[in-house]
């Protein structure tokens, strides 16, 4: 079966300082790609997504990175706030198939 | 406009019982997930409905699992006989016709089997 999986489990930053999050994934196939936040006892938050046509997607302080040469999948966060401090996990999707998600890294930024 | 709904909020049973959760998808979306989350584990698919479709049912662990979606909107997933290895974070989603890729979760039950 798929295996969607992060990098690392844990990641701290300082205040300010730029984050990113990798995620490496094993269906070639897939397609579409979604980043989640999830912070403690809540449910998963939608991010950003970008589809295995572009590169690169850019949101609010948060910008998305596809490799598929070598299927990885990179979250940057810029100017990292402590309201950042969450959980932030990968999924992804082919041709409308269910999604795959990462076990996730546990992002904490340190005031 | 309210987001995905759940309860309860928590849930501890014990072993051999039956429990029922309650998911209320946003008004109007017509796909509608469970997904299971395990301490320190990614989500794991259980169920799908989509419209009036039969359901996607291949991710469900067992057959003490079932799940249902009344008038296209409310869905109970129902666990019988728990066992401990059930304990997790359960957790729907659902998501619109215009945008069926973008699955808005809700926040989830715990349920905790003694």
């Amino acid at each position: 079966g798929e295996s969607v999986g992060l990098h690392l489990p844990t990641l701290s930053v300082q205040e300010g300082d730029n984050s990113i999050i990798n995620c490496a994934y094993s269906n070639s196939a897939s397609d579409y790609f979604i980043w989640y936040k999830q912070e403690s006892g809540k449910g998963p938050q939608f991010i950003i997504d970008i589809r295995s046509n572009m590169d690169k997607r850019q949101g609010q302080r948060v910008t998305v990175l596809l490799n598929k040469t070598v299927k990885h999948l990179s979250l940057q966060i810029a100017a990292t706030q402590p309201g950042d401090s969450a959980v932030y996990f990968c999924a992804e999707n082919e041709a409308g198939n269910q999604f795959y998600f990462g076990t996730g890294t546990s992002l904490t930024v340190i005031p | 406009g309210a987001g995905v709904s759940q309860s309860p909020s928590n849930k501890v049973t014990e072993k051999g019982k039956d429990v029922e959760l309650r998911c209320d998808p946003i008004s109007g979306h017509t796909a509608l997930y469970w997904y299971r989350q395990s301490l320190g584990q990614g989500l794991e698919f259980l169920i799908y409905f989509q419209g009036n479709s039969a359901p996607d049912k291949s991710g469900l662990p067992s057959d003490r699992f079932s799940a249902e979606r009344t008038g296209g909107s409310v869905s109970t997933l129902t666990i019988q006989r728990t066992q401990q290895e059930d304990s997790a974070v359960y957790l729907c989603a659902s998501s619109s016709a215009r945008l069926p890729d973008t699955q808005y979760f809700g926040p989830g039950t715990r349920l905790t089997v003694l």
